[in-house]
């Protein structure tokens, strides 16, 4: 089946730095990748995703990059401010597939300094 | 547009009592659902997901269950809390097979 690995598992940038965030998947039959924000004591947020067909996507500060080939996707936030301070979790899945599981990573807390 | 629900927000239990937390969606027919519990600092574990009703898999085996009696409810159950049960119950919809969107989530504390 299908595993996600995410890295860092905590990552402290001062404001303005920008920060990213690496997963890797195992299953190259993977073609949907949604990355997550969770505030604390509150619920994941999507805030970005991209599709297999798809190399890199942009929303305004954010970014996601992904290689097929390597099996590894990245978030990019440039211009990060305290706002941005969270638990980002990235996931794979199999868009098609009968249930649509999505296969999530450990998350990584991210800090950022005013 | 499509919303969900879950309550109750908060919950304290004692050992050894019963479990119902409920789930909601609005918006939307044959959803997909999930259950998630997230300990205290830690990631997201599947606990269970439907993709109609009556149809209901398990990803961990526990002393929870999990039930669909309508289209757009699940609800989630124990006989007996344990101590490990404590956490951040979440449940999430899809709309076949694309990304999830997750509820407000019901805090559980077990005593």
């Amino acid at each position: 089946g299908e595993n996600v690995e995410q890295h860092p598992s905590t990552l402290s940038v001062q404001e303005g730095d920008s920060a990213v965030i690496k997963c890797t998947y195992s299953d190259s039959a993977s073609n949907y990748f949604p990355w997550y924000k969770q505030e604390l004591g509150k619920r994941p947020q999507l805030i970005i995703d991209i599709r297999s067909n798809v190399g890199e996507k942009k929303d305004q500060r954010i970014a996601v990059t992904l290689n097929k080939t390597a099996k590894h996707f990245s978030l990019h936030i440039t211009e990060t401010q305290p706002e941005d301070s969270a638990v980002y979790f990235c996931a794979a899945s199999l868009r098609g597939g009968s249930q649509g599981n999505l296969i999530f990573g450990k998350g990584t807390k991210l800090s950022v300094k005013p | 547009s499509q919303t969900i629900h879950q309550w109750p927000a908060t919950l304290v239990q004692p050992v050894g009592s019963p479990l119902s937390l409920e789930c909601t969606v609005e918006g939307t027919s044959n959803p997909n659902l999930y259950w998630y519990r997230q300990a205290a600092g830690r990631g997201l574990q599947l606990l269970f997901y439907s993709v109609g009703i009556g149809q209901i898999s398990s990803e961990v085996p526990q002393n929870l269950s999990a039930s669909r009696p309508q289209d757009r409810q699940f609800i989630l159950s124990s006989k007996k809390l344990l101590l490990s049960d404590s956490g951040f119950y979440l449940c999430a919809w899809s709309p076949l097979t694309e990304t999830q969107y997750f509820g407000p989530g019901t805090r559980l504390l077990v005593l």
